[in-house]
């Protein structure tokens, strides 16, 4: 089976520019999370997607936003890019809801990331 | 404030030794995961504890999560050049009105010869 793939891997992007990033679930995965990973804040949760819905969200501004098609895969944007925005940007597919609003859990794939250098 | 913290946040050993790495929780863990990364690439999936005293193992990694659900421990055995990497640990907490998914900070580890 083949695992989590995202493209691109790396990517140069200028202040003020958007992006968009994208996500290939394993087959038969229905959920998929971002997660932007930086030296200075560690791992942190974007947001969720499953069947076409976001599901549940991290506290990051309105300039990040995603959405996920009917085959599973996902994509990420993010508008107005800042300096800041610069991080290697994960995603994980899983068989079922990570978050179901409680304390559902599942073991979550993670794909290679896109690395983001905003100048 | 990091809600899961771990410990150390690096770590050099030599190829051989035996090593414990912690990540401790200030609320209830409901599942915590255990990744490894090699630098800039995605997380490997180790292990996955939900149960209060539950244990598990793979290969040389042991994993073991406290009975009050709120710390849990990576331990590897006789340590190899191939363990090198980041070790994270992850978790849902209940935040009371929903559940967040959160990650420690990792722990660096480097495997001299």
């Amino acid at each position: 089976k083949a695992g989590v793939t995202q493209t691109p891997r790396y990517l140069i992007k200028t202040r003020g520019q958007q992006v968009t990033l994208s996500c290939s679930p394993i087959s038969g995965h229905r959920s998929v999370s971002w997660y932007q990973q930086t030296p200075g804040q560690g791992l942190q949760f974007l947001f969720e997607y499953f069947s076409e819905t976001q599901r549940n969200k991290g506290n990051f501004p309105g300039r990040f936003s995603g959405r996920q098609f009917s085959n599973s895969r996902s994509e990420m944007n993010v508008s107005t890019l800042e300096l800041g925005d610069s991080a290697l940007y994960l995603c994980a597919s899983s068989s079922k809801l990570g978050l179901a609003g409680g304390i559902s859990y599942n073991e979550q794939f993670f794909g290679p990331g896109t690395r983001l250098t905003v100048l | 404030s990091q809600e899961l913290e771990q410990s150390p946040q690096s770590l050099i050993v030599q190829e051989g030794k035996n090593l414990t790495i912690n990540c401790t929780s200030s609320k209830t863990l409901y599942g915590l995961y255990w990744y490894k990364q090699k630098y800039g690439e995605g997380l490997i999936f180790l292990m996955m504890l939900q149960k209060g005293g539950e244990e598990k193992s793979h290969e040389k990694i042991t994993a073991k999560l406290d009975e009050k659900k709120q710390q849990s421990s990576l331990h590897i055995t006789a340590s190899q050049p191939s363990h090198a990497g980041i070790y994270l640990c992850g978790a849902a907490i209940n935040t009371g009105t929903a559940s967040k998914l959160t990650f420690g900070t990792g722990t660096r580890l480097q495997v001299t010869l």
